[in-house]
């Protein structure tokens, strides 16, 4: 079992609609990252977080430590969010661990 | 204030080259750390450097894999006698401490013929 799961693996969605992505961790944590990326494309870094909720424009990221749970939410999906997005954490040590990704794709 | 470059973009070698992919952190940051993208898979950490130093090569290769972080100038990836298995990409980050939010650069994409 990977030590940090993502679900679902694939996602469609139309424009507009309500977007959640979710990752779920075994080990212990000091922080979450969420990142971007783009076919054949770098990776953006788009939340670190180890508590609550951050938003930033139309992404919103919550954590529960104690779940070992985090959520991405989109609001108002748009086309240009198609990307895989990814977790990962970071825990004792320095090096991220990463799911294995969500590739998201939206429709107009 | 300029992202993390790596460079090349692409690299070609054909089996039993070097390969040398070179990382330049963002400016202020001193910690650097390189992840390998295999075809379909996810991310998988390679090494963690500071400056002159290697902290964590957990995720290294015992063989033929190398990274530098010399006092002046870029970190190297370096991989000796390629083989069509390490065709990937690979990814440097930077921050500005170990406990710090990593930024990631555009990668650079290794094919071995």
């Amino acid at each position: 079992k990977n030590e940090v799961e993502q679900s679902p693996q694939n996602l469609t969605a139309q424009e507009g609609e309500f977007i959640t992505i979710n990752c779920s961790y075994s080990v212990g944590i000091s922080a979450l990252h969420w990142l971007q990326q783009h076919p054949g494309g770098g990776i953006v870094s788009l939340f670190m977080l180890s508590s609550g909720k951050k938003k930033h424009g139309r992404l919103i990221a919550t954590i529960n430590i104690q779940e070992k749970h985090s959520s991405l939410h989109i609001t108002a999906s748009h086309p240009r969010d198609s990307a895989v997005y990814i977790c990962a954490v970071k825990g004792n040590t320095d090096k991220l661990i990463f799911g294995t990704g969500t590739r998201l794709q939206v429709f107009p | 204030n300029a992202g993390v470059m790596q460079n090349p973009r692409h690299l070609v070698r054909r089996r039993g080259q070097e390969a040398r992919l070179r990382c330049s952190p963002m400016k202020g940051h001193s910690h650097v750390y390189w992840y390998r993208q295999l075809p379909e898979e996810g991310l998988k950490f390679m090494v963690y450097l500071q400056k002159e130093n290697i902290i964590d090569e957990s995720g290294m290769p015992k063989e033929r894999f190398s990274a530098e972080f010399p006092k002046e100038g870029p970190s190297i990836l370096r991989i000796q006698q390629v083989v069509r298995g390490d065709s990937a990409a690979y990814f440097c980050a930077s921050s500005v401490g170990g406990y710090n939010e990593q930024f990631f650069g555009p990668g650079t994409r290794l094919t071995v013929l």
